[in-house]
C-alpha cells in the first residue's frame, strides 16, 4: 500500500509569483485535505476535496485554490505569493470526508523571498 | 471555532523516563487524533481515539470526551521519541477539518 506522497520537497519562489504543489493520496482514499504549517505552529486547515469538489474551506484567501483529479490526486495553487506564505504545506488523505482518520504526506517546504 | 490547548509546551526527559501529555478542547468533538512530527516534518499517526483508551507498544492514549480532554502516555522513553506531539480534533456537524493544538515539543536525552 502506497502512502501519501507530495512534490516537490522544497521550493523557493519570489514574492508575487505563483506556485503549484502536488499530492497523491494513499491508495483507496478519495478525500484530500491541505494544511499550512508555519514555523513553531500547528498545521492550519486550508481546504478539503472530496470526489473532485471542494468540500470545505478554512480561513484562507481566494488566492489559495485547489483541484482534485479523477484518480483522487490533488493540487494546491497559490497566486500572488506573499512572504507570509513561507511554510510547510501538508497534504492528508482519508477514506471519506467527515471525521475519518487522516494520513499525512511528508510535506512541501515553500520559501518565499 | 473550537480551541485546542496542549500542555506542557516543552518537555525534556532522561531516556527511560515516563511522561504524560495533555490535550484540552473547548467543545464536543466527533473524533481526535494524536500525531508525532519528526524533525523532517512528517506527521506520523499515533492514535485515532474519540473516547476510551488505546495502547500501542510503549504509547497509550485516553480520551474522556465528556470532560473534553485527552492524554498521551509515553513509557520508557527513547531518544527516537523526540519531536513534536500534536493533538487534533474534528468538531461540528459534517466535520471535515482537523483543528490542531500548538503541540508539545519533547526532547529525550541519553
Amino acid at each position: 500500500e502506497t502512502g501519501v506522497t507530495q512534490s516537490p520537497t522544497h521550493l523557493i519562489k519570489t514574492r508575487g509569483q505563483q506556485v503549484t504543489l502536488r499530492c497523491s493520496s494513499q491508495s483507496g482514499h478519495n478525500t484530500v485535505s491541505w494544511y499550512q504549517q508555519a514555523l513553531g505552529q500547528g498545521p492550519q486547515f486550508i481546504f478539503q476535496y472530496y470526489r473532485e469538489e471542494e468540500n470545505g474551506r478554512g480561513n484562507f484567501p481566494p488566492r489559495f485554490s485547489g483541484l482534485q483529479f479523477p484518480n483522487y490526486s490533488s493540487e494546491l495553487n497559490v497566486n500572488a505569493l506573499e512572504l507570509d506564505d513561507s511554510a510547510l504545506y501538508l497534504c492528508a488523505s482519508s477514506l471519506a470526508s467527515g471525521a475519518s482518520e487522516q494520513y499525512f504526506g511528508p510535506g512541501t517546504r515553500l520559501t518565499v523571498t | 471555532g473550537i480551541q485546542v490547548e496542549q500542555s506542557p509546551p516543552d518537555l525534556i526527559l532522561q531516556e527511560g523516563a515516563n511522561s504524560t501529555l495533555r490535550c484540552n478542547f473547548s467543545d464536543s468533538v466527533n473524533n481526535l487524533q494524536w500525531f508525532h512530527q519528526n524533525p523532517w516534518g512528517q506527521l506520523i499517526n499515533l492514535f485515532y481515539i474519540p473516547s476510551g483508551t488505546k495502547q500501542n507498544g510503549r504509547l497509550s492514549a485516553t480520551t474522556v470526551a465528556t470532560e473534553r480532554y485527552s492524554l498521551l502516555y509515553i513509557s520508557s522513553s527513547q531518544t527516537t521519541d523526540s519531536g513534536v506531539y500534536f493533538c487534533a480534533v474534528y468538531s461540528g456537524a459534517g466535520s471535515y477539518q482537523l483543528t490542531f493544538g500548538k503541540g508539545t515539543k519533547l526532547s529525550v536525552i541519553p
